[in-house]
């Protein structure tokens, strides 16, 4: 069966440090991924997605994500953490068996510390 | 601006109440779907629609009742609802089955109190 994986409730960091907040994943076939971010009050909004291609994709407000096959991951990432990326982060993956659904993991707090 | 637009953002209903949520999407798509976002639950999928035709049903209550008259308009009904059914119900919309790298985009959601 697809799913996602967010091992962590809630991660912290620094304003200034860089950050990653990680997930994997388990599909069959080639797995379609995404992240997501929540801010208050608001709904998800898109961030990137891997579907083939470099395993460095780039996305909004300066994250990127990589992809690992081997390890199964598609970690968040970036290099510098401001305040305002304090938000609640969803990694999500396509179900192959219904290209119009999208599974998404239990979300991530990011608390970006000043 | 999502171009996914729900109303209203913030209702309160009691349990014998009838109300409806309402979802529009200027994206072209031909998907769209509810979900339920509780605190401390993960995202619930409640409803997928493509093409107007309802394909997904994830085991929701029968006092939701979805209605799509179109590709770009999407409702909720909601009837004698329970007060474990406060949650942000969010909309989405997405190019649908048959297509590839589907990407789904969400509204701001409705916040649903029911007392």
């Amino acid at each position: 069966a697809q799913s996602v994986a967010q091992p962590e409730d809630q991660v912290n960091v620094a304003e200034g440090n860089p950050l990653t907040v990680k997930c994997t994943y388990s599909v069959s076939g080639n797995p379609y991924l995404f992240w997501y971010v929540q801010y208050p009050n608001r709904g998800l909004q898109f961030l990137l997605k891997y579907i083939t291609g470099d395993n460095l994709v780039k996305g909004s407000y300066g994250f990127e994500a990589e992809f690992n096959k081997s390890q199964t991951s598609f970690h968040l990432k970036k290099p510098s953490a401001l305040v305002s990326d304090s938000a609640l982060y969803f990694c999500a993956v396509r179900d192959s068996r219904r290209d119009d659904k999208i599974i998404f993991g239990k979300g991530t707090r990011l608390h970006i510390l000043p | 601006e999502t171009g996914v637009t729900q109303t209203p953002r913030h209702l309160v209903m009691g349990m014998t109440n009838k109300k409806s949520l309402k979802c529009e999407q200027h994206l072209g798509h031909n998907a769209m779907y509810w979900y339920k976002q509780s605190a401390k639950k993960p995202l619930e999928l409640m409803f997928v629609y493509n093409f107007k035709e309802q394909t997904e049903n994830n085991s929701v209550p029968s006092r939701f009742s979805p209605e799509c008259p179109n590709s770009s308009h999407l409702f909720l009904h909601l009837h004698t609802l329970q007060p474990e059914d406060s949650a942000l119900y969010l909309c989405a919309s997405g190019p649908g089955q048959g297509t590839s790298g589907n990407t789904i985009y969400f509204g701001e959601g409705s916040w649903l109190t029911v007392v």
